[in-house]
């Protein structure tokens, strides 16, 4: 089945301890991105990458990282999280200049 | 700034009417346009895409794309229950590196 998966689904954690989210895409995508979601403001890119080893700045990239040094995965790296980080993130993959394909939320609360 | 503008609503619609979504871009180099579907903490899902000027249908769905007015809208025919999710109108446009700009959603409520 095609699918893009992310973990954790739900994680809490504390300011400050490190974290990772995993995202992995089955679908032999060349493009992914990472999107987090607050009420009123939308989907809101935070990073994407267009292949391996190339990986650009969305528009919410501040406190955040990621790699992409294989095709199917994209992790997203919160190396010190803050409560404004607090938020449902989605990783997405495509096809160059085709549809997005979401994978199903992971949602962060830092205390 | 790509914007993508949508009535946030509500918009709500008694079951069997047509439900009318609307959206506009700012950004000329668009090239693709999607309609999403997403219900309340799950994650978006694609109900249509359009690229050419038109009207394009697909079961009770129908998108409609007009570039020289840069407007893009969703039509749900015969709405159910069922339909009731926030829309999010998507553009892609391909000279910023294959990114996607969304708007903030249009939240519709189909009443039974």
């Amino acid at each position: 089945e095609a699918q893009v998966t992310q973990n954790p689904r739900y994680l809490i954690t504390v300011t400050g301890k490190k974290l990772t989210v995993t995202c992995s895409q089955n679908m032999n995508h060349e493009y992914m991105s990472w999107y987090r979601q607050d009420p009123g403001l939308g989907l809101r890119q935070i990073y994407y990458s267009m292949n391996v080893e190339v990986t650009d700045k969305g528009d919410v990239p501040e406190g955040y990282k990621v790699s992409r040094k294989e095709k199917r995965n994209f992790p997203l790296i919160l190396e010190s999280p803050s409560p404004n980080q607090t938020s449902l993130y989605f990783c997405a993959s495509s096809l160059l200049y085709g549809e997005l394909f979401f994978g199903e939320g992971s949602r962060l609360t830092v205390l | 700034q790509k914007e993508v503008e949508q009535n946030s609503g509500p918009l709500s619609v008694p079951e069997g009417a047509i439900a009318s979504l609307n959206c506009t871009y700012s950004d000329r180099g668009s090239q693709s346009f999607f309609w999403y579907r997403q219900y309340s903490g799950k994650s978006p899902e694609l109900i249509m895409f359009i690229y050419s000027n038109g009207d394009k249908e697909d079961g009770r769905f129908t998108a409609q794309l007009n570039k020289a007015s840069q407007y893009v809208s969703l039509l749900i025919r015969d709405s159910q229950p069922s339909d009731s999710a926030t829309y999010l109108c998507a553009v892609n446009i391909p000279n910023t590196g294959n990114q996607f700009y969304f708007g903030t959603g249009t939240s519709l409520t189909v009443i039974p």
